[in-house]
């Protein structure tokens, strides 16, 4: 079946610094990848998404680049903030009538110091 | 646009009673999500459903049900609580599963005791 590994964590970064959380999947088809976001005490939102292989989603000052001959996903920032603390989880899943849901990676917590 | 709501938020129960946790999205999404999230454990779809009368089990159906008599409901029952439910539940819908995003509620934070 489908999986998604993400680094482990915590990550604990100086504010500034540049962010890198390392995604990889096993997917039987072709996905869609996602990044979600948690904050503490809240549900998931979507930070960037990528459709198809060579896309690169952004948002808020973060990256990523769907990479099939890597199977990769990896999330970038280049100067993190207090702001970025959060959980934030690699996703798959697909279109065109496969319903079932999001495949989700076991998230990564970081934590950006002042 | 209130987006996906559930409800209650938090809730202790006892060992053998049961719940239904609320569930609506004011979206006219299609696709509703059941997750499960344990600590370390990412999250784990429990049940889903395509549209109304449409529902499935997704990877960890065991002691829950569903229903979606509407498009806007997708509550969750849980039968004969037990410690291993002890959990943070997440609803979610979505337009179009592989393209759009989905929204996720806030959560519902069960201990069972």
């Amino acid at each position: 079946g489908d999986s998604v590994t993400q680094m482990e964590g915590p990550v604990t970064l100086s504010e500034e610094a540049f962010l890198t959380i390392n995604c990889t999947y096993t997917a039987t088809g072709y996905p869609s990848l996602f990044w979600y976001v948690q904050y503490p005490g809240e549900g998931l939102q979507l930070l960037l998404k990528a459709t198809k292989a060579d896309d690169k989603g952004s948002n808020k000052g973060f990256e990523a680049t769907y990479r099939k001959e890597t199977t990769s996903f990896h999330l970038e920032k280049g100067s993190v903030q207090v702001s970025d603390s959060a959980v934030y989880f690699c996703a798959l899943t697909y279109s065109g009538g496969g319903a079932d849901g999001l495949t989700f990676g076991k998230g990564t917590h970081l934590i950006i110091q002042p | 646009n209130a987006g996906v709501t559930q409800t209650p938020k938090f809730r202790i129960l006892k060992i053998g009673q049961s719940m239904t946790l609320q569930c609506t999205q004011d979206m006219n999404h299609n696709y509703m999500y059941w997750y499960r999230q344990d600590p370390g454990m990412g999250l784990k779809l429990i049940y889903y459903s395509v549209g109304a009368g449409i529902t499935d089990k997704g990877e960890v159906p065991n002691g829950y049900n569903v229903s979606r008599s509407t498009t806007e409901d997708f509550p969750l029952r849980l039968e004969l609580a037990a410690p291993s439910q002890t959990s943070v539940y997440f609803c979610a819908s979505s337009y179009s599963p592989g393209h759009t995003e989905a929204f996720f509620g806030q959560g519902t934070r069960l201990t069972v005791v």
